[in-house]
């Protein structure tokens, strides 16, 4: 049981770019989700997903895309990539029954990307 | 005012230290109160969680809610130097239970 799998690792791009995040669950997980943690800020929400085809804003949406086509993947797209964007990214899911109020969140390694 | 208010340390203690990790919060609409330990370099995982008021022990780990205060602690007895991470806690959104409000996490360091 893998849990939540993010790609790639670590990425370094330069301003204007575009990438895609990688993040696939194997635990049949409803409820998905990106956050971006960076120093003083904290965790804050970018997208997230409570089933196939449904997509949500969180926190701090602008300049990421994200499309849910099926239960496991859940990428998230950087259009045209920022400096401002230079963060450690997290993808997140969780089971919808039974949990539906504790937030209880598994979370992926993250995904350290660096904007020039 | 922030929504909830987590000093970011660093802590740092002896090994077999009982420590004490503290937020507080504004919104008397939570109900569930919950602490994520994250490991540096690794995502969050859940440590505990509770519901409502009162005390909740597992192991060395004691997380404790006072509604009144609007006040939450975890308590860490017997510290072992595995237990160094950065400790978050974090509330279901009264409105959105899908969105959690977090704390900043404090830095925890066990020297043996």
């Amino acid at each position: 049981n893998a849990g939540v799998t993010q790609t790639p690792k670590f990425q370094v791009l330069k301003t204007g770019q575009s990438m895609t995040l990688q993040c696939a669950q194997d635990m049949n997980h409803e409820y998905m989700s990106w956050y971006r943690q960076d120093p003083g800020m904290g965790l804050r929400l970018i997208h997230y997903s409570v089933g196939a085809g449904i997509t949500d804003q969180g926190e701090v949406p602008n300049g990421y895309n994200v499309s849910r086509s099926t239960t496991e993947d859940f990428p998230l797209r950087l259009l045209s990539a920022a400096p401002s964007q230079t963060s450690v990214y997290f993808c997140a899911s969780s089971h919808p029954s039974g949990r539906a109020y504790t937030g209880e969140l598994f979370f992926g390694e993250g995904s350290r990307l660096t904007v020039l | 005012q922030k929504e909830v208010e987590q000093d970011p340390g660093p802590l740092s203690v002896p090994e077999g230290a009982i420590v004490s990790l503290n937020c507080t919060y504004s919104n008397s609409a939570f109900q569930y109160f919950m602490w994520y330990r994250q490991y540096s370099r690794k995502g969050p995982e859940l440590l505990m969680y509770t519901y409502s008021s009162g005390n909740k022990e597992d192991g060395r780990f004691t997380a404790q809610v006072d509604k009144s205060s609007k006040y939450i602690s975890l308590f860490i007895r017997d510290s072992q130097p595995s237990d160094s991470a950065t400790y978050l806690c974090a509330f279901p959104n009264a409105g959105n239970n899908r969105k959690l409000i977090w704390g900043l996490g404090t830095s925890l360091a066990v020297n043996p």
